[in-house]
């Protein structure tokens, strides 16, 4: 299994701040995804990192409020922009294992924004 | 549409009783199911995944069953304990498709 960690773990920022979350995996991985946790509620894909290229972003999710960069097979950024109190959400970065039927999902960064 | 919903929303038990939780789907064209644990403050760890072919799965006291012809998932619990509080998520994902389709997840509270 990959073993993946992020930094923070957690933050509270001011409106209008942004905030650049890292996510670090222990093996070298195809597939790294960004999920949003709203408070109570289940995960919702932003966007998937792509090594080399700009991220493929979902529905309802824009590269100006969530800038993502992927430098290499191990390591993913996510920076949530000009944040408002909306943005108070669980982020937490997910990559496929060997097996495609598998993923792993970080500890996850609590954002508070006030 | 693809859709995953969970029941039910929210269950207290006693530690050492049993407990099943369910879970309905929509998605098609249908790979896999996946029941995930996440504890509070954690990001979602897996605890089984079953496929079309596959009926029932364990791990340790967790038993999930699947019904592909009407679509329906359940997680049995036996002999609860206090660590098992946690929100226990149904995750369905598409064939030929890397995306997830996420439950909204049953909130588990196990008392003493």
């Amino acid at each position: 299994s990959a073993v993946i960690s992020q930094k923070p773990s957690r933050d509270i920022c001011q409106r209008g701040t942004s905030l650049t979350i890292q996510c670090q995996v222990d093996s070298q991985v195809t597939m790294m995804f960004w999920y949003r946790q709203q408070p109570g509620q289940s995960l919702t894909l932003i966007a998937t990192a792509n090594q080399g290229s700009e991220a493929t972003y979902e529905s309802g999710f824009v590269i100006d409020k969530f800038p993502i960069s992927r430098p290499n097979l191990t390591f993913s950024t996510l920076t949530v922009s000009n944040m408002s109190p909306e943005d108070s959400s669980i982020y937490l970065c997910s990559v496929l294992g060997e097996d495609p039927n598998e993923q792993f999902f970080g500890p996850g960064t609590r954002l508070t924004v006030l | 549409k693809n859709q995953v919903e969970q029941s039910p929303q929210s269950l207290i038990i006693l530690e050492g009783k049993n407990c099943t939780l369910q879970c309905n789907y929509t998605v098609s064209p249908f790979s896999n199911l996946r029941w995930y644990k996440q504890d509070t403050g954690r990001g979602p760890v897996s605890l089984t995944i079953m496929t079309f072919s596959e009926n029932t799965k364990s791990n340790g006291r967790y038993t999930a069953t699947l019904d592909a012809d009407t679509k329906q998932s359940s997680l049995h619990i036996t002999a609860s304990q206090l660590s098992d509080s946690a929100s226990y998520i149904c995750v369905v994902s598409k064939a030929s498709s890397y995306k997830l389709i996420f439950g909204s997840g049953t909130r588990l509270l196990v008392r003493p």
